[in-house]
């Protein structure tokens, strides 16, 4: 089975700020890996994914993230946040051959001005 | 370019009582659909998917059903509402497995 831990409910960081949430997954294969952002009463977009190859992927509005199978995590990083960045962000999980995707509880991200 | 709509907006509804929420895709042909439910401020559970007309599996037990009548839409229901349905009802494709594309979701309250 594979399951996904965002240890940090909430999160605050101040406008310009370097960023990173923390997202931990168990999979005994090789998972891929998908970092969502959702706004308030929206659906959930989706940010950067991970299938194989350069385990540091890039996404939009300057995100990125980095596999690293060793310590079975994929965390998200931004080097400057901007306000508009104020969201839920949801990491997941899903594997090859299977049509289950497993979203973590998710991180809210709040920007102090 | 692809467009997922889902309806209705928002739902009000009381215990006991029918619901069918919908979903279309427009842009894409045989894609695979999902439906997953939100509590506030909560994860997302997924409900069901589909990849193909007419084949529904479930992922889980909610006392909900889901259909897939036509290539591009996808149907939850259930004949009887419960209070812990409540919450985000969220409608997702894929045409390759993981990366989803999601609607704007209905809201629905039971009461």
């Amino acid at each position: 089975a594979q399951s996904v831990t965002q240890p940090d409910a909430r999160v605050t960081v101040s406008e310009g700020a370097s960023l990173q949430l923390r997202c931990k997954y168990s999979y005994s294969g090789t998972p891929y890996l998908f970092w969502y952002v959702q706004y308030p009463r929206q659906g959930l977009q989706l940010l950067l994914k991970y299938y194989s190859g350069d385990p540091v992927v890039q996404g939009v509005n300057g995100f990125e993230a980095e596999f690293i199978k060793s310590n079975s995590s994929f965390h998200l990083r931004k080097a400057s946040v901007h306000w508009s960045d104020s969201a839920v962000y949801f990491c997941a999980v899903s594997a090859w051959g299977n049509e289950k995707i497993t979203f973590g509880a998710g991180t809210k991200l709040t920007i102090k001005p | 370019a692809q467009t997922i709509h889902q309806w209705p907006v928002a739902e009000i509804k009381a215990v006991g009582s029918p619901l069918s929420l919908g979903c279309t895709i427009k842009g894409k042909s045989s894609p695979n659909l999902y439906w997953y439910w939100q509590a506030t401020g909560g994860t997302l559970q997924q409900l069901f998917y589909s990849i193909t007309v007419g084949q529904v599996e479930s992922v889980v037990q909610l006392n909900l059903s889901a259909s897939r009548p036509k290539d591009d839409q996808f149907i939850l229901s259930t004949e009887k509402l419960l209070l812990s349905h409540s919450g985000f009802y969220l409608c997702a494709w894929s045409l390759r497995r993981g990366e989803q594309y999601f609607g704007p979701g209905t809201r629905l309250t039971v009461l």
